[in-house]
């Protein structure tokens, strides 16, 4: 079963309006954490945020949050402000705490963002 | 410091030869792993390694091996290139695999191998 689902492959969003990239994840680990990255054209891959299980606020790091839903077991990233450089692929991933220690970083098959000027 | 760093950054390969792929950190990180991408399906983990002298599969290991001989240093060795193994291979490491998910601990990635197999 797929442990993290990104149902977006591709995402239009126009410069300077805010865009939600869905993320959800299953585990039945009660401590593990949530990942954001973002590749761009150039290939690397860029770290965005990052959200524990057990933090109890939503965490945010710049024009970047994450809104977690728990219960719900979903992950989404909220982009605001747009802008033309965060036009990349945007990967969801998931570190699970104590199960399957060692493969325990799993990504999400990704969605691509195009931001419009 | 440098980081993560993958050589070569490109490679084309005939079928049935055998190379490695280099990674090094110089973050003193006790995890590293191998990652292939393929468009459509994310990271897919090749192996991984949770410290020096100790490595092992994931979900992709078939044609593939790995050693981890000092804490810097996770090469990759395809054993007799497919095509099916065309693909771009990312290296990464983090400090460690706990349970404590109060520490970010992300993975940092390598720049990346594209590899192609004819």
């Amino acid at each position: 079963a797929q442990k993290i689902t990104q149902t977006q492959p591709g995402m239009f969003v126009q410069e300077k309006e805010a865009v939600t990239l869905d993320c959800t994840y299953d585990t039945s680990d009660q401590s593990y954490g949530l990942f954001w990255y973002k590749q761009p054209s150039s290939g690397e891959m860029i770290f965005l945020i990052y959200q524990g299980s057990y933090d109890e606020q939503n965490a945010t790091e710049g024009r970047y949050s994450l809104n977690f839903q728990k219960a719900r077991k979903s992950a989404n990233l909220v982009i605001s402000a747009s802008q033309l450089g965060d036009s990349a692929m945007y990967f969801c991933a998931m570190r699970e705490g104590l199960l399957n220690y060692g493969q325990n970083f799993v990504f999400g098959p990704g969605t691509r963002l195009s931001v419009l000027p | 410091n440098a980081g993560v760093t993958q050589t070569p950054k490109f490679q084309v390969l005939k079928t049935g030869q055998s190379m490695t792929l280099q990674c090094a950190q110089d973050m003193n990180h006790e995890y590293m792993s191998w990652y292939r991408q393929d468009p459509g399906m994310g990271l897919r983990l090749i192996h991984y390694s949770v410290g020096a002298g100790i490595t092992d599969q994931g979900e992709v290991p078939n044609g593939y091996n790995v050693s981890r001989s000092t804490t810097e240093d996770f090469p990759l060795r395809l054993l007799s290139a497919a095509p099916s193994q065309t693909s771009v291979y990312f290296c990464a490491s983090s400090w460690t695999t706990s349970g404590d998910t109060s520490e970010v601990d992300e993975q940092f990635f390598g720049p990346g191998t594209r590899l192609t197999v004819l």
